[in-house]
């Protein structure tokens, strides 16, 4: 099984709908990250949380909203969905740094949640 | 706004050729990471340079990092078909939030 899981993998809705895609880790992990990724844009930090009582807003957090359910699990939702949110959805998980002598935060990615707003 | 920006957006090489890819950022980074993201998926991280560091080396992997001019490059020496993919350069910002913010990438065909 993959370390971070993401679902669903490939999801179309319409305009106005609710739409909540889901991450799940089994990496022991405290932190994660909800990425967007459009072309020739790279990726854009969306929201991120250091523990479960702990979110932050990235650069993108406009129509977006996160709920970190356990340490394990993070769901991103758009509320209304809208066309511009078409992109390929990326959560990723981090180690403190530090805990392992890093001292930087390294990501470990999911496979992405591609997502078609009509 | 993106912190990142890399040089050249798309290359294509040969097989056993060397690849050059570079990166610029804007403000002080505690650290920089490259990540490889193969067609549609999950990015991979390849490799950790941080700020007090100038060069280092993991496998076919050479990375440099220049604080003064703001900017890094990777290096893939003697490229396979399997280095096809897209690399991006991530930077950790000098006060240690632990966020990073990725660059738009730099496209890597290599030809058989």
């Amino acid at each position: 099984d993959a370390d971070v899981t993401q679902t669903p993998r490939n999801r179309i809705t319409k305009t106005g709908k609710r739409i909540m895609l889901e991450c799940s880790q089994t990496k022991g992990h405290d932190r994660m990250y909800w990425y967007r990724q459009d072309p020739g844009l790279g990726l854009r930090l969306i929201y991120y949380s250091f523990d479960v009582k702990d979110i932050n807003k990235g650069e993108i957090s406009d129509g977006y909203s996160v709920s970190r359910q356990a340490q394990a699990k993070f769901s991103l939702s758009l509320e209304s969905a809208i066309p511009n949110q078409t992109a390929l959805y990326f959560c990723a998980t981090s180690d403190v740094p530090g805990r392992k002598g890093l001292g930087a935060n390294v990501l470990t990615f999911g496979a992405g949640s591609r997502l078609t707003v009509l | 706004s993106q912190q990142g920006e890399e040089d050249p957006q798309a290359l294509s090489i040969q097989e056993g050729e060397n690849a050059t890819m570079n990166c610029s950022y804007k403000t002080s980074i505690n650290n920089l990471q490259w990540y490889r993201q193969n067609s549609g998926r999950g990015l991979v991280h390849l490799i950790l340079i941080r700020s007090n560091e100038r060069e280092k080396h993991s496998g076919r992997l050479r990375v440099t990092l220049d604080t003064s001019k703001k900017s890094s490059s990777l290096l893939i020496t003697a490229s396979r078909a399997a280095d096809t993919a897209s690399y991006f350069c991530a930077t950790g910002e000098s006060s240690n939030t632990g966020k990073l913010i990725f660059g738009q990438g730099t496209t890597l065909q290599v030809k058989p």
